[in-house]
């Protein structure tokens, strides 16, 4: 089994729908992070969380919110899907200080289409 | 702003050719850079430099960093087709609540033909 599981891996979806993009672990990493990519942008962060109790916004929030049930689930949600919030998700882990502090492991990805 | 850019955005050679992928950057707090390569699915750890100067090596591949010109390349000899994919480098700052925050720059497509 991959260390980051991400769900769904695709998922066509309409303006206007909620969609939630799930992401587990079982790296035992407490941070875990969301990321989008968008081809030509690289990589952007969305929100972080260093622990149960601590969410951060990223660089692109808007329209986005997550939740972290768990040291091990990080669920990303868009409320009102729009069809520039297509792009590829990437659910990622990393330890929590010292040098592995800034080794993300990503999962697989989740491609999301909004129509 | 931090920023990071790559260079070039995209790469077509031969198996057996040696490429050399740059990667400039301005970030605040500067403590070190990662290069990622990315196939069909997730970014996988390349490399993590933090010393000016000292060249990591894995097999075919090195990198090298310049913290006092702000970059660093990304060397593979003798190319095979598994090398196509895109290269991420991502500069990371320092300091507890920044660990993980990496800046991600476009990235290189390279594609290597037989």
């Amino acid at each position: 089994d991959a260390d980051v599981t991400q769900t769904p891996r695709n998922r066509i979806t309409k303006t206007g729908k909620r969609i939630m993009l799930e992401c587990s672990q079982t790296k035992g990493h407490d941070r875990m992070y969301w990321y989008r990519q968008d081809p030509g942008l690289g990589l952007r962060l969305i929100y972080y969380s260093f622990d149960v109790k601590d969410i951060n916004k990223g660089e692109i929030s808007d329209g986005y919110s997550v939740s972290r049930q768990a040291q091990a689930k990080f669920s990303l949600s868009l409320e009102s899907a729009i069809p520039n919030q297509t792009a590829l998700y990437f659910c990622a882990t990393s330890d929590k200080t010292g040098v592995g502090a800034n080794v993300l492991t990503f999962g697989a990805g989740s491609r999301l289409t909004v129509l | 702003e931090d920023k990071v850019v790559q260079s070039p955005l995209s790469l077509v050679v031969h198996e057996g050719d040696t490429v050399t992928l740059n990667c400039s950057y301005e970030v605040t707090n500067f403590r070190s850079l990662l290069w990622y390569k990315q196939e069909k699915k997730a970014p996988t750890f390349l490399f993590m430099l933090t010393s000016s100067g000292i060249e990591k090596k894995s097999g075919r591949l090195s990198s090298i960093l310049d913290k006092k010109e702000l970059f660093s390349i990304l060397n593979i000899t003798a190319t095979q087709t598994g090398d196509s994919a895109i290269y991420l480098c991502a500069p990371a700052n320092a300091g507890g609540t920044s660990y993980g925050k990496l800046t991600f720059g476009q990235g290189t497509i390279l594609t290597v033909h037989p």
